[in-house]
């Protein structure tokens, strides 16, 4: 089951914040958040196993509402490398050999100056 | 810091031909998993190892195989390729022992198929 992104889009301009929420249908046992460059290969950026874990990198947070099966990702203060499609990924269980991530449909973020 | 090594960078093959796509996983990581990705697409699953031996299957054609050898790296064979095959490569490897981490992608294979 695919996670679902939203929203499709966003264009920020420099310092503004956005976040973008991912959702399943399906009990999440682990979110996982990446960025993609045109072009290049996803970039890892945070996981997060447990309902109510929060973490941080650099301006960027991620949450996960377990209860929901909701994770949002925070990016604050802006900035032009920002920039890419982020994708969330769930896994369908907590560990093994079958730790397979689905990823949603990513979003789209484009900061201008 | 080692990272996981696709081979080639890009690739361009007529219908029907063959090609093969190799990936070196991170040292001591055991798992490998591939994954399709078309322009402005999601990466879509196909094929993952653990321990050299097949894990999980996704929707990957009949006419693809995979393999993970004895030192750990992965080929992903594709043959009577179709246009459609075109596309970005991702292997991506982990350690499924010890603590959860997230997945180090390759830089990928682009398959153009003309």
């Amino acid at each position: 089951q695919q996670p679902v992104q939203s929203p499709q889009a966003v264009i920020l301009r420099e310092g503004e914040d956005a976040v973008i929420n991912c959702s399943s249908s399906k009990a999440l046992y682990s979110v996982h958040w990446y960025r993609q460059k045109h072009g290049e290969a996803p970039v890892f950026l945070m996981i997060l196993l447990k309902g109510g874990e929060q973490k941080g990198h650099e301006k960027i947070s991620a949450s996960f509402n377990e209860k929901k099966q909701q994770s949002s990702l925070y990016l604050t203060a802006s900035q032009l490398s920002y920039s890419g499609t982020y994708f969330c990924g769930a896994t369908p269980r907590s560990g093994g050999s079958n730790y397979k991530l689905t990823f949603g449909k990513g979003t789209l973020l484009t900061v201008n100056p | 810091a080692a990272g996981v090594i696709q081979s080639p960078r890009h690739l361009i093959k007529e219908k029907r031909e063959t090609a093969t796509l190799k990936c070196y996983p991170i040292p001591r990581h055991d798992t490998v998993y591939w994954y399709q990705q078309g322009p402005g697409q999601d990466p879509q699953f196909l094929i993952s190892f653990y321990e050299k031996m097949q894990s999980d299957k996704g929707s990957i054609p009949d006419r693809f195989s995979a393999q993970q050898f004895s030192d750990y790296h992965s080929e992903l064979n594709m043959s009577s390729l179709e246009l459609g095959d075109s596309a970005l490569y991702f292997c991506a490897s982990i350690s499924l022992t010890g603590a959860m981490e997230g997945y180090t992608f390759g830089s990928g294979t682009r398959l153009t198929v003309v």
